[in-house]
């Protein structure tokens, strides 16, 4: 079946720092990538998706490149900020007619001043 | 915004006695889900609704059942509820147009301690 596998945290930075969170996944056809995050208190949001091979989802300086050959989704920042404190979960999701959203296991991020 | 709401926010009940959680939509958004979000597995699925009465299960649905009546609300019932049922509760939405197509957005969550 499909799985998600997500480097496991916390992960701990300074603010300034450069970011990588590791993503790689297994599925049967050809999935949508997807990174939410998690702010303290609060439900998941989208930050960002890409939908087939070679595609770039990038938002709120965040980017994640989907990669087919390596079956990878690693989410970047260039300079993290404390605001960018969360959890992030990288997360699947199979073609039409399929309705589950496959998630990891998340990445707590804690950014320091 | 999606306008998702869901309640309560909070629970504390015993063990073996039935729970109700709500999930109310203003939007009229077809599809909606329920997950239940555990540390060191994420989220998972345990049951969808397509439309009205429509309804399937997800990966871990063995305890809980839903119903949907109306297109805005969509519950999710704990019969007989127990210590393991004991976590943060999602609802979430399918967008239907734009940029949003094909994306859930998430509700802020309910959590439920069975004690």
């Amino acid at each position: 079946g499909d799985s998600v596998t997500q480097m496991e945290g916390p992960v701990t930075l300074s603010e300034e720092a450069f970011l990588t969170i590791n993503c790689t996944y297994t599925a049967t056809g050809y999935p949508s990538l997807f990174w939410y995050v998690q702010y303290p208190g609060e439900g998941l949001q989208l930050l960002l998706k890409a939908t087939k091979a070679d595609d770039k989802g990038s938002n709120k300086g965040f980017e994640a490149t989907y990669r087919k050959e390596t079956t990878s989704f690693h989410l970047e920042k260039g300079s993290v900020q404390v605001s960018d404190s969360a959890v992030y979960f990288c997360a699947l999701k199979e073609g039409f007619g399929n309705e589950k959203l496959t998630f990891g296991t998340g990445t707590r991020l804690t950014i320091i001043p | 915004d999606a306008g998702i709401t869901q309640s309560p926010r909070h629970k504390v009940t015993e063990t073996g006695t039935p729970v109700t959680l709500r999930c109310h939509q203003t939007e009229n958004h077809r599809y909606m889900y329920w997950y239940r979000q555990d540390p060191g597995h994420g989220l998972r699925l345990i049951h969808y609704s397509y439309g009205v009465k429509d309804t399937d299960k997800g990966e871990v649905s063995d305890g809980y059942s839903v119903s949907r009546s109306k297109t805005e609300d969509f519950l999710l019932t704990l019969e007989s509820a127990t210590s393991s049922q004991t976590s943060v509760y999602f609802c979430a939405i399918k967008g239907t147009s734009g940029s949003a197509y094909n994306e859930q957005f998430f509700g802020p969550g309910t959590r439920l301690t069975v004690l």
